[in-house]
């Protein structure tokens, strides 16, 4: 049972435009989100977290909003550069373990 | 200040064996978990330890197991190796708050053959 869910496994976009990253969650009791980007062969870089009684955070070009009735979050990335290509990770924080979801493998094209 | 370091970052080994992988988190902080990454399950949880205490753990069988020193350092341990323990292994520290940003190390990349 996935309680962290990326339907997107990829995203593509053209340098400039905004990234949308989408992530949904079935476990309520969750109150602490969080958004990690990871290349290959490397760990997760913390980007942005969000508190549960928080509906957008912003940190520069990163913008976490969460949706609780929807039981959604997403991550935008405005403007979006080739340097963003990566795999991004949305994650549960329970009691101190971090729940996962599959990832989304962004591509920012020139 | 420095990141999180783990120890080995490859190691091959074959099945029937046991590994023991190494961990050092960012200097103050006292929670290290870890964490198994493959390409068929992703990221999960193995297991945290607070205070040389074990607060977490995730569903891993018994042969993975940990420990964590005075000095916050820690290890994870697995026993008879399967071929499907080949994975990225992956350490974070964060301070000592249940919620809060977890920093990972680069992870060492496990082979059982």
């Amino acid at each position: 049972d996935q309680q962290v869910k990326q339907n997107s496994p990829s995203l593509s976009v053209q340098e400039g435009r905004i990234s949308i990253l989408n992530c949904d969650y079935t476990n309520s009791m969750f109150d602490y989100f969080l958004w990690y980007k990871k290349y290959p062969a490397e760990g997760p870089t913390f980007l942005i977290s969000i508190s549960s009684i928080k509906d957008k955070n912003e940190d520069g070009r990163f913008t976490v909003f969460l949706n609780k009735s929807a039981k959604h979050l997403s991550l935008h990335i405005v403007p979006s550069q080739p340097g963003d290509s990566a795999v991004y990770f949305c994650a549960a924080s329970q009691g101190g373990k971090l729940i996962f979801g599959q990832g989304t493998e962004l591509s920012v094209k020139p | 200040k420095a990141g999180v370091t783990q120890t080995p970052r490859y190691l091959i080994k074959t099945r029937g064996q046991q590994v023991t992988l190494s961990c050092s988190p960012i200097s103050g902080h006292r929670s290290v978990s870890w964490y198994q990454q493959t390409p068929g399950q992703g990221l999960q949880f193995l297991f945290e330890y607070f205070s040389e205490t074990q607060r977490n753990k995730g569903n891993f069988p018994g042969r993975f197991s940990g420990r964590q020193f005075s000095n916050s350092r820690s290890e994870m341990n697995v026993s008879t190796l399967e071929l499907g323990d080949s994975a990225l292994y992956l350490c974070a520290s964060s301070l000592a708050l249940a919620e809060g940003e977890q920093f990972f190390g680069p992870g060492t990349r496990l082979t059982v053959l």
